[in-house]
């Protein structure tokens, strides 16, 4: 089964400091999802990445896939109390819309 | 395009008692629905695949007979938490792939915090 790594667990920055989060997989990605929660509630799909070396930008959130498709980076620029939540990477076994599993997720603070 | 809406949203029951969690697909066809269980700050972890018409398939560690998974229409999958405990107390949501549309990949539910007192 695919299994991903998140890291770091959590993370505590002050407003306006940049951050990253890193997902790792023991497989190759076929499609590597990230969301984000707040407990509770339901998921925010952020970013899809697909294509070894491909880079998606939405607002101050940059995602990227690295060459070999085993791991991804999620980059936040000028961090804001809003981007506080739960950051959870799914990936789905081989092309098809197979069962979606998560990293362990990073919760992230942003301190005002 | 591509919800699922899932019911109810909260809800608190006796130990003992069982709990119905509904996922309805809107305006697409779901044949596959994914059940996920999420504790306080922790991630999302699946425990169970429902296809229309057929068994679903648990992941391991899963109780069967504790929660109970049906998948009787294209547009309907339910999930049954029997005999609830407090343990069993978290945050279930149900995943959907849409296979077109976008955002493409999956839709979640809005999720379900089941409380067992």
């Amino acid at each position: 089964s695919q299994e991903l790594e998140q890291s770091p667990q959590s993370l505590i920055v002050q407003e306006g400091k940049n951050l990253t989060i890193n997902c790792t997989s023991s497989k190759t990605l076929y499609g590597l999802y990230w969301y984000k929660q707040k407990y509770g509630e339901g998921l925010i799909f952020l970013m899809m990445l697909q294509k070894g070396g491909e880079e998606k930008s939405h607002e101050k959130i940059t995602a990227k896939l690295d060459e070999k498709k085993q791991q991804s980076s999620l980059h936040i620029t000028a961090s804001q109390p809003s981007h506080a939540g739960i950051y959870l990477c799914g990936a789905a076994p081989g092309t098809s819309y197979g069962k979606l599993t998560f990293g362990q997720g990073t919760i992230l603070t942003v301190h005002p | 395009g591509a919800v699922v809406s899932q019911h109810p949203s909260r809800v608190i029951c006796k130990s003992g008692t069982s709990v119905k969690i509904e996922c309805r697909s809107l305006d697409f066809q779901a044949t596959t629905m994914f059940w996920y269980r999420q504790f306080p700050k922790q991630s999302l972890m699946l425990m169970a695949t429902s296809n229309e018409g057929s068994k679903a398939t648990y992941e391991q560690g899963v109780e069967k007979d504790k929660f109970l998974i049906n998948h009787a229409s294209l547009t309907l999958s339910t999930l049954t938490v029997t005999s609830a405990h407090p343990e069993d107390s978290s945050f279930y949501i149900c995943s959907a792939p849409k296979r077109q549309g976008v955002p493409y990949g999956y839709t979640f539910g809005s999720g379900t915090r089941l409380t067992v007192v």
